[in-house]
């Protein structure tokens, strides 16, 4: 069956540092994965997604993921975050026309 | 656009009682599904269409029940409401080629 990990609950990383969120994934066939992002009392908005192709992705906001087949993971990155970034980060994978979402990564953003 | 609209926005109920919470979109999408969102669980996939007269289960679906009479609505119906059903829930809809997934705003409900 289909199963998403994120093994980081809660993250804390200073403005300006540079972030990585982790995702593993569980999916018998190529998987189509995607970073979703949500504020406070908010929907989901989509970051990035890979369905195929180069497996390094670009999303909004300045966010990338690396997709790694061998390791089954796509973890979200990004160089340099900014305090508006502090939400929660949720990786999902699609498979039969549904989706697995992880139990998310609250991230933190100190001054 | 409105994009997807949730209605209520908050409900009490008391166990036992029923009530549906709709889901409306206005981008002409085949696909609509439903979520619920517990602290430390993510989303899960209650219910799912992939066109009007067409419904499928998701991961949840017990105590839950679906329509999708038009491509743009798609109704959740708690028939016999239990305190296991509180929750947010998040209706989201998007093409059939499953790109990007836009989700509503959310209903939180409480069921005492």
């Amino acid at each position: 069956a289909q199963s998403v990990t994120q093994p980081d609950i809660h993250i804390t990383v200073s403005e300006g540092a540079s972030l990585e969120l982790r995702c593993n994934y569980s999916y018998g066939a190529t998987p189509y994965l995607f970073w979703y992002v949500q504020s406070p009392g908010q929907g989901l908005q989509l970051l990035l997604k890979y369905f195929s192709g180069d497996t390094l992705v670009q999303g909004i906001k300045g966010f990338e993921a690396e997709f790694k087949r061998s390791q089954s993971s796509f973890n979200l990155r990004k160089p340099s975050v900014h305090w508006s970034d502090a939400a929660e980060y949720f990786c999902a994978v699609e498979g039969f026309n549904k989706f697995y979402f992880g139990s998310g990564t609250k991230l933190n953003v100190k001054p | 656009n409105a994009g997807v609209t949730q209605t209520p926005k908050f409900q009490v109920l008391k166990t036992g009682q029923s009530m549906t919470l709709q889901c409306a979109q206005d981008m002409n999408h085949e696909y609509m599904s439903w979520y619920r969102q517990d602290p430390g669980m993510g989303l899960r996939l209650i219910h799912y269409s992939v066109g009007a007269g067409i419904t499928d289960q998701g991961e949840v679906p017990n105590g839950y029940n679906v329509s999708r009479s038009t491509t743009e609505d798609f109704p959740l119906r708690l028939l016999s409401a239990a305190p296991s059903q509180t929750s947010v829930y998040f209706c989201a809809s998007s093409t059939i080629g499953l790109d990007e997934q836009y989700f509503g705003p959310g209903t939180r409900l409480t069921v005492t």
